[in-house]
């Protein structure tokens, strides 16, 4: 069985730079396998931030991008907010089905 | 801009069949984005994929659920639902519907308790 793996918390510091990471234990995550990344905020339904690796939504804040990143997808935010604050989940399309990471709890502080 | 929004019980008992329906406004399933999802979180637990169905009506179900999903397409409600058999409290969780993982609706919690 797959696993997605993601840091399980960070923190960054207001204005600061932090990037998240997401591990296939297939092996290497390429743009094949659409690396998707969302944000979930608690009583909020969860948004969509990044796309095919590197596209962005038409809501999706500039100070999020994404990228490959010696054989992960990773979520970098740049100038962090407070609303920044949130858990994000990235998703890779592995052998014919969807699998999302663990998740990484991401604190601005 | 399209909008999903889950119905369906919030308690089921173990044994049954959860079923939830996914309305679609903004857009139409039969022709909108390329395929309509559902997910689920399970309190204090990770996002996990349980299924797909393309406009076409071809599905793509997890491994893991396969032999218990059933993902449908209702064109003429503009909905799609998704029917979860023999539940166990392992079920209990929030239910999201998505569209080609860009929109998402608010979710739904299922509880299973008998």
């Amino acid at each position: 069985q797959t696993v997605v793996t993601q840091e399980p918390s960070l923190t960054v510091s207001p204005g600061g730079t932090v990037t998240l990471t997401c591990a296939s234990s297939t092996g290497a995550v390429t743009s094949g396998i659409y690396p998707n990344w969302f944000q979930l905020k608690p009583g909020q339904a969860p948004r969509a931030l990044i796309y095919s690796t590197i596209k962005k939504h038409s809501w999706t804040p500039a100070r999020f991008s994404g990228s490959l990143l010696g054989g992960k997808a990773a979520l970098t935010l740049s100038g962090a907010q407070p609303e920044d604050e949130a858990e994000y989940y990235c998703l890779l399309y592995i052998g014919g089905a969807w699998v999302f990471g663990g998740g990484t709890k991401l604190t601005v502080l | 801009q399209v909008q999903l929004q889950e119905s369906g019980p919030g308690l089921v008992k173990p044994s049954q069949t959860l079923s939830l329906t996914c309305t679609v406004s903004g857009d139409s399933v039969s022709s909108g984005p390329y395929y309509w999802n559902w997910i689920r979180q399970p309190a204090g637990k990770g996002l996990e994929w349980i299924g797909l169905i393309y406009t076409s009506g071809t599905t793509n179900y997890n491994p893991s659920l396969k032999s218990r999903v059933t993902i449908s397409l209702d064109t003429s409600k503009n909905q799609f639902s998704l029917k979860l058999s023999s539940v166990t409290a392992a079920d209990t969780a929030v239910y999201y519907c998505a569209g080609d993982f860009g929109v998402w609706g608010r979710g739904t919690t299922v509880t299973v308790s008998s």
